[in-house]
């Protein structure tokens, strides 16, 4: 079945990065454009990146413009999110999640999530 | 890119109807058809329950619906159930190519 795995998350310092990537299995993961949303402990969901089904094109939420950035590699069926200069409000559980068509949404697949906590 | 507003809670009696608005700008919801409605039951990973304002995937209920009104769109339950009991968060895609989630409404059944 249709499945988003996400990996990669854990307790880093300010300033510092991570990587966090998202691995997918039982369709066609170079067919669609894919999203990262993440949501703060008791927040709401906040949109953080779009790339299209082959990397050609990519748009950020104004929050996390210039410090991250979106990727996949369509060989290994996996998504990726560079995350550079973490603040402390960058803490919350990050999903990858699948666009239904292109890339104006919606989003009908969502993995699991994995946490991300920015803290020194 | 400032999230769209929703009411923080809204609450029915098991049976009733419930419509829970979304309200964006001309540069979201306005102009577009590309407006979802997720369900994330506590602890659990959101789900899609309508898309493209008014429809509905394969699998969710019939007693959830969606409309909009020009910079507004609703989601509406009918014949409220104690499964409804969630949070609900509308998205649209937006003029800059990029998606806006709204703030959420807690949905409590009496």
């Amino acid at each position: 079945q249709e499945q988003l795995v996400e990996s990669g998350g854990g307790v880093v310092q300010p300033g510092r990065s991570l990587r966090l990537s998202c691995a997918a299995s039982g369709f066609s993961f170079s067919s669609y454009g894919m999203h990262w949303v993440r949501q703060a402990p008791g927040k709401g969901l906040e949109w953080l990146a779009v790339i299209s089904f082959d990397g050609g094109y990519k748009y950020f939420a104004d929050s996390v413009k210039g410090r991250f950035s979106i990727s996949r590699d369509n060989s290994k069926n996996t998504l990726y999110l560079q995350m550079d200069s973490l603040r402390t409000d960058d803490t919350a559980l990050y999903y990858c999640a699948k666009d239904r068509r292109g890339n104006r949404g919606p989003l009908d697949l969502w993995g699991q999530g994995t946490l991300v906590t920015v803290s020194s | 890119q400032s999230a769209l507003t929703q009411p923080a809670s809204v609450s029915g009696s098991p049976g009733q109807s419930i419509t829970i608005s979304c309200t964006g700008t001309s540069s979201d919801v306005g102009p577009y058809t590309s407006v979802s409605w997720y369900q994330q039951h506590p602890g659990k990973v959101p789900k899609l329950i309508i898309y493209d304002v008014s429809n509905r995937p394969s699998g969710v209920s019939n007693r959830f619906s969606g409309s909009k009104s020009g910079n507004t769109a609703s989601l509406t339950i009918s014949g409220l159930q104690s499964e409804d009991e969630a949070d609900y968060f509308c998205s649209s895609y937006t003029s800059s190519s990029t998606q806006v989630f709204g703030t959420g409404t807690k949905v409590t059944v009496l």
